[in-house]
């Protein structure tokens, strides 16, 4: 069974803090990304990576920044969490021309 | 920029009934379509994909159809049953990596 994991499922933080979002998966894929679901809005994309080391900004980077360190991994950093940045944080992976899977996905709430 | 639009926003049937979900894209030259749903609170959980070369995908109850030149793709859910309800969003693919999303349409089947 394929699988994207996200180390949070629930994370409250404050205002000011540095954030890591942990996303793993186990299928070998080339391609993660990063998005937040908000009310209204629908997905809007932060970040994805096309490889190793490689990333490239989506529609709403800005106080977001990425680490793709190992294929299996990809990280999203809140440099200094603000309230606006409250959301559901969603990751996802896809291969070359597959489907994309998803995480469970993280509410973080800051404070 | 490819835009994605599901209409309508919600849909509310009784048990037995068949449902029609629709989704448009404005750019046709894209790579594939995908199909989620997604329960309250949780992840994105696929469905079907399509590939820009195909008419349909079947699984189950469900058949999608893509036509590209048309920009549209249609979500057949066949007798629908309680457990159908959620939300559910369709995705396009196009030559960046990236999906585009639509807003995607709730589903209240009621028992």
């Amino acid at each position: 069974d394929v699988k994207v994991t996200q180390s949070s499922r629930y994370l409250v933080k404050r205002t000011g803090e540095k954030v890591f979002l942990e996303c793993v998966q186990d299928m070998d894929h080339e391609n993660m990304f990063w998005y937040r679901q908000d009310p209204g809005l629908g997905l809007r994309l932060i970040y994805f990576s096309y490889d190793v080391k490689m990333k490239e900004k989506g529609d709403i980077p800005e106080g977001y920044s990425v680490s793709r360190e190992k294929k299996e991994r990809f990280s999203l950093i809140l440099e200094s969490a603000s309230t606006n940045q409250t959301s559901m944080y969603l990751c996802a992976s896809k291969g070359a021309n597959t489907e994309a899977f998803f995480g469970q996905g993280t509410r973080l709430t800051v404070v | 920029k490819q835009e994605v639009t599901q209409i309508p926003a919600a849909l509310s049937v009784p048990e037995g009934e068949n449902l029609v979900l629709n989704c448009s894209f404005t750019d046709s030259a894209i790579y594939n379509l995908q199909w989620f749903r997604q329960d309250p609170g949780k992840g994105l959980t696929s469905l079907l994909l399509i590939q820009s070369s195909q008419r349909e995908q079947t699984s189950g109850r469900l058949n999608a159809s893509l036509d590209k030149s048309s920009g549209r793709s249609t979500l057949y859910i066949a007798a629908s049953q309680p457990g159908d309800s959620a939300t559910y969003l369709c995705a396009v693919r196009t030559n960046d990596y990236k999906l585009s999303f639509g807003a995607g349409t709730t589903v209240t089947v009621r028992a």
